[in-house]
């Protein structure tokens, strides 16, 4: 199975702090088809979880556009441009490019 | 508005099967694919399977010969079934669709199973 690592498990930031996740993949996410199904969710506490980016980069519809997406193969990179009280829980990455589909660990967002 | 509901219960006795209810609205079954997701205590999340709009079935091969997802399109709702259930089971169980760009962009509230006698 692809194992996606994400770093760092945990961010503390302040309200207005830019912020950046990483997640790496043991294998080339980029698919036979050219597209590379790299998928970011954020699950706020006592929420299900939330699709904030597809694809890689492409934002979600309602996202608000501070959250941003980037990279490619085996490097991925979630940044958040001004981090705003309600950007608080925990961040996966997913994959769906190799059955089966997996996740990284998270990353939990806290307030500073 | 697409909407996603599951139930069932919220205890399994070991060596059960644990059975779940996705009911949709909004939305026809008939159309994309539509997936289970499980989140274990400690925030590790399991892609556990999907059925697509045609009826066809993928599994994580994890979870072997004991899953089970099937669905009634006249009632708009998908099911999961996981045989011969463990204590490992114990997590919060999510129904969500799966797009053509293989995201999950529709999620239910989750309902929290816990295997225990």
């Amino acid at each position: 199975d692809v194992v996606l690592t994400q770093t760092p498990p945990t961010l503390s930031a302040t309200i207005g702090q830019s912020v950046s996740i990483s997640c790496r993949s043991s294998q080339s996410l980029l698919d036979s088809d050219g597209d590379t199904y790299l998928n970011w969710l954020l699950q706020r506490p006592g929420q299900s979880p939330q699709l904030l980016i597809y694809s890689v980069s492409n934002l979600e519809s309602g996202v608000p556009n501070r959250f941003s997406g980037s990279g490619s193969e085996t490097d991925f990179t979630l940044k958040i441009s001004g981090v705003e009280a309600e950007d608080l829980g925990v961040y996966y990455c997913m994959q769906a490019t190799h059955a089966p589909y997996t996740f990284g660990a998270g990353t939990k967002l806290e307030l500073k | 508005e697409v909407q996603l509901q599951e139930s069932g219960p919220g205890l399994v006795k070991p060596s059960q099967s644990l059975s779940l209810t996705c009911s949709v609205t909004g939305y026809s079954i008939t159309s994309n694919y539509w997936g289970w997701i499980r989140k274990f205590p400690g925030n590790k999340m399991e892609w556990m399977g999907y059925i697509s709009y045609s009826g066809s079935t993928s599994y994580n091969p994890s979870l072997k010969s004991r899953i089970s997802i099937t669905r009634d399109t006249s009632k708009n709702q998908f099911f999961l079934q996981l045989n011969s259930v463990t204590t490992e089971d114990t997590a919060t169980y999510y129904c969500a669709r799966l797009t053509i760009t293989r995201d999950f962009d529709y999620w239910g509230q989750g309902v929290m199973v816990t295997v225990s006698s």
